[in-house]
């Protein structure tokens, strides 16, 4: 099935640093990725949709120059965090615009297992 | 006013018991509706999937759909202390955007 790798799986890093997370799809081309952020104790909330080969579409309230979204290839799609700041730390997790269904075969959206960041 | 509107919880019940987990929305475009579950610093795995009203039994898992109501259910039988996580409900249009519930941390007590 539809198999998406996360990278990395934890970071910490200074305040001010920028951090790259690498999301790919292991089997199958994703022309869609789309960016979710978690806080603690609270639901993913979307910060923007990615397609291959064009700009990245953010959501009301999401500062596109602090979070920088690469889509470059059909396989491949990062996100960086730009001047990094203790309010940034999250969990942040990827996923395709890929569906597919495990019972009857229609498709549903794979997640990455996510990525927790820890700005100091 | 929130889109998905799911109970937080946290939720305790002794194993084996039956467990219920709702969301409400507002939104009537809702036509994809979806339960994950999370583990602790997890990304979330998809558990049921359902379109339009209806239900749908996987196992111990039935998921109901009533869009009339704007209610969807989750509901778990003969839990067991590996059912320990968070439970969040998801729902989208025709499109593949999501919109998830808070979600509800759910301890099950061996």
């Amino acid at each position: 099935g539809a198999v998406v790798s996360q990278h990395p799986s934890w970071v910490i890093c200074k305040s001010g640093t920028s951090v790259k997370i690498e999301c790919r799809s292991l089997d199958f081309q994703a022309t869609t990725m789309f960016w979710y952020r978690q806080f603690p104790k609270q639901s993913l909330m979307l910060m923007a949709t990615s397609n291959e080969g064009s700009k990245a579409t953010y959501e009301q309230g999401v500062e596109k120059d602090k979070f920088l979204i690469n889509h470059a290839s059909l396989t491949l799609s990062t996100l960086t965090v730009t001047s990094a700041h203790p309010e940034d730390s999250s969990f942040y997790i990827c996923t395709t615009g890929v569906e597919r269904d495990y019972t009857s075969g229609a498709n549903v959206l794979t997640f990455g297992a996510g990525s927790r960041l820890t700005v100091l | 006013q929130k889109e998905v509107e799911q109970d937080p919880g946290p939720l305790s019940v002794p194993e084996g018991a039956i467990v219920s987990l709702n969301c409400t929305y507002s939104n009537s475009a809702f036509q994809y509706f979806m339960w994950y579950r999370q583990y602790s610093r997890k990304g979330p795995e998809l558990l049921m999937y359902t379109y339009s009203s209806g239900n749908k039994e996987d196992g111990r898992f039935t998921a109901q759909v009533d869009k009339s109501s704007k209610y969807i259910s989750l509901f778990i039988r003969d839990s067991q202390p590996s059912d320990s996580a968070t439970y969040l409900c998801a729902m989208r249009t025709s499109g593949s955007r999501l919109t998830f519930g808070e979600g509800t941390q759910l301890t099950v007590n061996p």
